[in-house]
């Protein structure tokens, strides 16, 4: 079984509506992280937590909130989506031990029409 | 934000040959150096973590060398394979959270 997981894996909405991204663990890490990736602009930092008390912006978090709702999992959602968030989104884990190595999910393909 | 920049974007080796790129980084409040391999549809898997000045690690024909004084990281491949083609991110390392580049894209022509 896979040690981070993502669902849903694709998802097609439209402009306007809620989603929610999910993600799971299995690892034991204490941080969790959310990035999204897009054409030629490499991995970026949404959302981090190091608990579940334990909530950082990233780099690009306008537009998006996330919920630690335990140690194993870390949701991301978009309370109204928008086509400019149409991109690839990571979910990762890392322990500090491990100097932050990220442990990356699946993905989660997103298409805002 | 932190500027990390890689380089070439993109890369054409024919197999058998040997090659390398570039990750530059900000040399100030340095923790770890990341490099991570990423094939198409799969999900970044960790290569190598770096923290010490002139650090060298080695996994099978790939290696990377690390230099915090001047801010800058190679990744080398010896005798490119097809398996090898891939993009290879690295990430500087604060203590809290990962700032990547844009990766080098390497396609290995049979």
């Amino acid at each position: 079984d896979a040690d981070v997981t993502q669902t849903p894996r694709n998802r097609i909405t439209k402009t306007g509506k809620r989603i929610m991204l999910e993600c799971s663990q299995t690892k034991g890490h204490d941080r969790m992280y959310w990035y999204r990736q897009d054409p030629g602009l490499g991995l970026r930092l949404i959302y981090y937590s190091f608990d579940v008390k334990d909530i950082n912006k990233g780099e690009i978090s306008d537009g998006y909130s996330v919920s630690r709702q335990a140690q194993a999992k870390f949701s991301l959602s978009l309370e109204s989506a928008i086509p400019n968030q149409t991109a690839l989104y990571f979910c990762a884990t890392s322990d500090l031990a491990g100097l932050n190595e990220q442990f990356f999910g699946p993905g989660t393909r997103l298409t805002v029409l | 934000i932190l500027n990390v920049e890689q380089s070439p974007q993109s890369l054409h080796v024919q197999e058998g040959d040997s090659t390398n790129f570039t990750c530059s980084f900000p040399s100030s409040n340095f923790y770890a150096l990341h490099w991570y391999r990423w094939e198409t549809a799969k999900s970044p898997e960790a290569l190598f973590v770096m923290t010490l000045n002139g650090d060298e690690k080695k996994k099978g024909r790939i290696s990377a060398t690390l230099n915090t004084k001047e801010g800058y990281s190679y990744l080398y491949i010896k005798g490119s394979q097809p398996e090898d083609s891939a993009t290879y991110l690295c990430a500087f390392s604060g203590n809290e959270k990962l700032t990547f580049g844009t990766g080098t894209r390497l396609t290995i022509i049979p």
